[in-house]
């Protein structure tokens, strides 16, 4: 079954303080790689994407995710969160060859940043 | 450049009810996604249009059921309502035809049902 899952739910953190949100799938065949961000009160916004190449990707605002493949793996990175990053974070992911551009996400880490 | 726009932003109904969201795809974008965002959870793929047929369908019942003009623009249709089907729709858009596929994202329509 496609699918993906993220570690935590609800990560608190203190400005500063690195970030790491975990994220891994289910999916058979290659796939495309998303992390998308959900400010309070705007719509989902594409932080970065990985469809091939270097495994490490950097997106916006400081934002980074690493693809590791062996581990069905794309765990989002940043080395120091400030209050504007307060949001619902989702991975997502969709597959290279299919026939429609189905994305399936994961049930979202809300990240609250505490001044 | 236009993004996607929706409408309306919030909308309450009466289980049995039927609803009409509208969806705008950016300048550009043929292909146009409905997304169903339940409170606390993520995004789940309803249908995509694509030249204006369904082009790929989600685990939703016949019930839910859209549309794709020859502009682009989208409407996603729910008949008897339940209350379940109270969330957040999302609206992405597309370029096909590019080698990746990446969707941009509308606000969103709010629906309650009570």
């Amino acid at each position: 079954a496609q699918s993906v899952s993220q570690h935590n739910h609800h990560v608190i953190l203190s400005e500063a303080a690195s970030l790491e949100l975990g994220c891994n799938y289910s999916y058979g065949g290659t796939v495309n790689l998303f992390w998308y961000v959900q400010y309070p009160g705007q719509h989902l916004q594409l932080l970065l994407k990985y469809f091939s190449g270097d495994p490490l990707v950097k997106g916006i605002k400081g934002f980074e995710a690493e693809f590791i493949k062996s581990k069905f793996s794309f765990n989002l990175r940043k080395p120091s969160v400030q209050w504007s990053d307060t949001a619902e974070y989702f991975c997502a992911v969709n597959g290279k060859k299919t026939s429609y551009d189905k994305v399936i996400f994961g049930p979202g880490t809300s990240l609250s940043v505490i001044p | 450049e236009t993004g996607v726009t929706q409408s309306p932003t919030h909308l309450i109904k009466t289980r049995g009810q039927q609803v009409t969201l509208r969806c705008s795809s950016q300048s550009g974008h043929n292909t146009v996604s409905w997304y169903q965002q339940a409170l606390g959870q993520g995004p789940q793929f309803i249908f995509q249009y694509y030249r204006e047929e369904e082009n790929g369908r989600g685990n939703f019942p016949p019930r839910f059921s859209g549309l794709q003009f020859p502009n682009y623009s989208s409407e996603l249709n729910v008949n008897a309502l339940e209350l379940d089907d109270s969330a957040l729709y999302l609206c992405a858009s597309s370029p096909r035809g590019l080698a990746y596929n990446e969707q941009f994202f509308g606000p969103g329509t709010r629906l309650t049902v009570l």
